[in-house]
């Protein structure tokens, strides 16, 4: 089957400091891996993504490689924000004839940036 | 434009009682996912609607769950007989179509079950 491990919160950084979120995954087929953000009160937001393997996903300053070698697609942001302070989410979806493409999460990691 | 909405925001119930939670997808879009988001079990795949297809609902927990969507459009998720541990946030999401089209999500319903 497939599954997303993340790295379990929370984490807590001060503003301007180095973010790495690590995120593995096992999957059947071949995925398109995405980080999802979910801010205090708001719904879940795309955040970046990428479809193939070596792709690299940006957004907002956040970057996340896809690795095939090493089945990992961790998210990097060279300076965080306090505005950053969020829960985020890696999740993966297979598209393969007849499946529904649903996504697949982790289990999220609470970022808190402070000033 | 306008994005998924869910209704209610927040539904607090007693165990044994039957709710409905509702979602308003983005207008167009064909495809209807629902999540569930719950401390113990993070974030899991409950039912999908695709056009006028026979929806997937390899991810409902239990008989207790069903779903329907009418006119292709708005959605109804009914939890009959709940129990506790069915609180948890339910989100509802909408694409385009199926592929890579991006996922939109709604804020979700909170279930609060007594």
């Amino acid at each position: 089957g497939n599954s997303v491990t993340q790295m379990e919160g929370p984490v807590t950084l001060s503003e301007e400091a180095f973010l790495t979120i690590n995120c593995t995954y096992t999957a059947t087929g071949y995925p398109s891996l995405f980080w999802y953000v979910q801010y205090p009160g708001e719904g879940l937001q795309l955040l970046l993504k990428a479809t193939k393997a070596d792709d690299k996903g940006s957004n907002k300053g956040f970057e996340a490689t896809y690795r095939k070698e090493t089945t990992s697609f961790h998210l990097e942001k060279g300076s965080v924000q306090v505005s950053d302070s969020a829960v985020y989410f890696c999740a993966l979806r297979v598209i393969s004839s007849g499946s529904a493409r649903q996504l697949t999460f982790g289990s999220g990691t609470q970022l808190t940036v402070l000033p | 434009g306008a994005g998924v909405s869910q209704s209610p925001s927040n539904k607090v119930t007693e165990k044994g009682k039957d709710v409905e939670l509702r979602c308003d997808p983005i207008s167009g879009h064909t495809a209807l996912y629902w999540y569930r988001q719950s401390l113990g079990q993070g974030l899991e795949f409950l039912i999908y609607f695709q056009g006028n297809s026979a929806p997937d609902k390899s991810g409902l927990p239990s008989d207790r769950f069903s779903a329907e969507r009418t006119g292709g459009s708005v959605s109804t998720l009914t939890i009959q007989r709940t129990q506790q541990e069915d609180s948890a946030v339910y989100l509802c999401a909408s694409s385009l179509v199926r592929g890579e089209n991006e996922q939109f999500f709604g804020p979700g319903t909170r279930l609060t079950v007594l």
